[in-house]
């Protein structure tokens, strides 16, 4: 079962891009990288996906490194509202793809 | 968009009781979760289904069923509950298994007395 490795917490200040960095070592050829993030009292919201080409979207971009060991979530101007634990998950088709426990996250403090 | 819902926002029950917890998704999703969460263990994966009347363990199923009889239904069956099945749960759905969002509901928490 693929797992992830996060930072326990970063700081931003408002209106700074900032930059969330996942390794994923053991990532299969199957495995698409999710990002999630939560906010308190919420369940988690989706934030964007991909497999091997860097992805964009109305909410951040991704970047997945060329040999999928790692990628960084970007977000491109902090807001409060983007304070929140993030999640980097792997799913995919190869032994385990149902397997989706989520690990601790990051916790996004951003300083205004 | 997408709607993910949990039958109850806050539950408390007894130990020894059985514990019904429901989620209903709107969008004709193939695949659904359940999921506890607890401070500082991240989310958990307890049981999935990937059609109707199919089911699969998670990490964590010791102490939980699910039923999944209609495809938009999950629920998620606490037989005898005990006081270390107090949690927030989580349910969520995705159209594809690993190539779509997972779409949560904004979770039960239960508490076990």
């Amino acid at each position: 079962d693929a797992k992830t490795t996060q930072p326990n917490s970063m700081e931003s200040n408002e209106e700074e891009p900032v930059h969330l960095p996942c390794n994923h070592s053991t990532i299969s050829g199957t495995d698409y990288i999710h990002w999630y993030r939560q906010l308190p009292s919420q369940g988690p919201e989706y934030v964007i996906h991909g497999l091997t080409s860097n992805v964009n979207n109305r909410m951040a971009s991704l970047a997945i490194a060329e040999d999928r060991k790692s990628s960084t979530l970007i977000l491109h101007r902090a807001t409060l509202r983007d304070a929140a634990v993030y999640y980097c998950i792997l799913r995919g088709s190869g032994a385990g793809s149902y397997q989706l426990t989520f690990g601790k996250g990051t916790k996004l403090s951003v300083i205004p | 968009d997408v709607k993910v819902t949990q039958s109850s926002r806050y539950l408390v029950k007894r130990t020894g009781e059985k514990v019904f917890l429901e989620c209903v998704q709107d969008m004709d999703h193939e695949n659904m979760f359940w999921y506890r969460q607890d401070p500082g263990l991240g989310l958990r994966l307890i049981y999935f289904s990937y059609d109707v009347k199919m089911k699969e363990k998670g990490d964590i199923p010791e102490g939980y069923s699910v039923s999944r009889e209609k495809k938009e239904r999950f629920s998620l069956i606490l037989e005898s509950a005990s006081t270390n099945q107090t949690s927030m749960y989580l349910c969520a759905s995705s159209r594809h298994p690993y190539n779509s969002p997972l779409h949560f509901g904004n979770g039960t928490r239960l508490t076990v007395t």
